[in-house]
């Protein structure tokens, strides 16, 4: 399995303000997926992160909203843009291993509370 | 539309006994699926999985049986233990690499 971390664990931001959380995997991977867990609900996937390409979004996600970045197959980023309150979630980064494709691994999560 | 479906939020088994938490689906084109457990705090771990040819896979404590007929799967935990106590989630896909979660059941094992 592919061991997952993600930068910052939490974080408080202000209406208006933008934050970008950071994904590493200890191997290189196929598959990189940006999630969402708002409190009390399940995991909606937000987009797929593709290296060297635009990210692939579900819908009810768009680019301007949450730009992704995937520089190479260790690596993704995920942008929170312009947040409102509405966005205060849990943001987990995820990926694929060298087993199963459909059996992903998790990252910690990023805990994030717009003010 | 909720493709996936956990309808019970929540679960209380005394420990040593069985758990069994279920999980409903729609979308008869699901060709695999999976269950992960959540601690608070932490990422969802990865479980079991089972292909839809099968219906029913092994793994220690835990099974997992699927009944596409009814499009149902469960996930059986023998002999449940304090620190099964979590968040469980299934999900499924099919033909892609895309997973849907259901909205999980959160199961406390008691002494």
């Amino acid at each position: 399995s592919a061991v997952i971390s993600q930068k910052p664990s939490r974080d408080i931001c202000q209406r208006g303000t933008s934050l970008t959380i950071q994904c590493q995997v200890d191997s290189q991977v196929t598959m990189m997926f940006w999630y969402r867990q708002q409190p009390g609900q399940s995991l909606t996937l937000i987009a797929t992160a593709n290296q060297g390409s635009e990210a692939t979004y579900e819908s009810g996600f768009v680019i301007d909203k949450f730009p992704i970045s995937r520089p190479n197959l260790t690596f993704s980023t995920l942008t929170v843009s312009n947040m409102s309150p509405e966005d205060s979630s849990i943001y987990l980064c995820s990926a694929t291993g060298t087993g199963v494709s459909y059996e992903q691994y998790f990252g910690p999560g990023t805990r994030l509370t717009v003010t | 539309d909720q493709q996936v479906k956990q309808n019970s939020p929540s679960l209380s088994v005394q420990e040593g006994r069985i758990s069994i938490l279920n999980c409903d689906y729609t979308n008869s084109m699901f060709d695999y699926f999976l269950w992960y457990k959540k601690y608070p705090a932490e990422g969802p771990t990865f479980l079991i999985s089972i292909s839809s040819i099968k219906d029913k896979n092994e793994d220690g404590r835990f099974t997992v049986f699927l009944n596409k007929s009814a499009k149902h799967l469960s996930l059986h935990i023998v002999p449940s233990q304090p620190g099964d106590s979590a968040v469980y989630f299934c999900a499924a896909t099919y033909n892609t690499d895309k997973l849907i979660f259901g909205t999980g059941t959160r199961l406390q094992v008691f002494p």
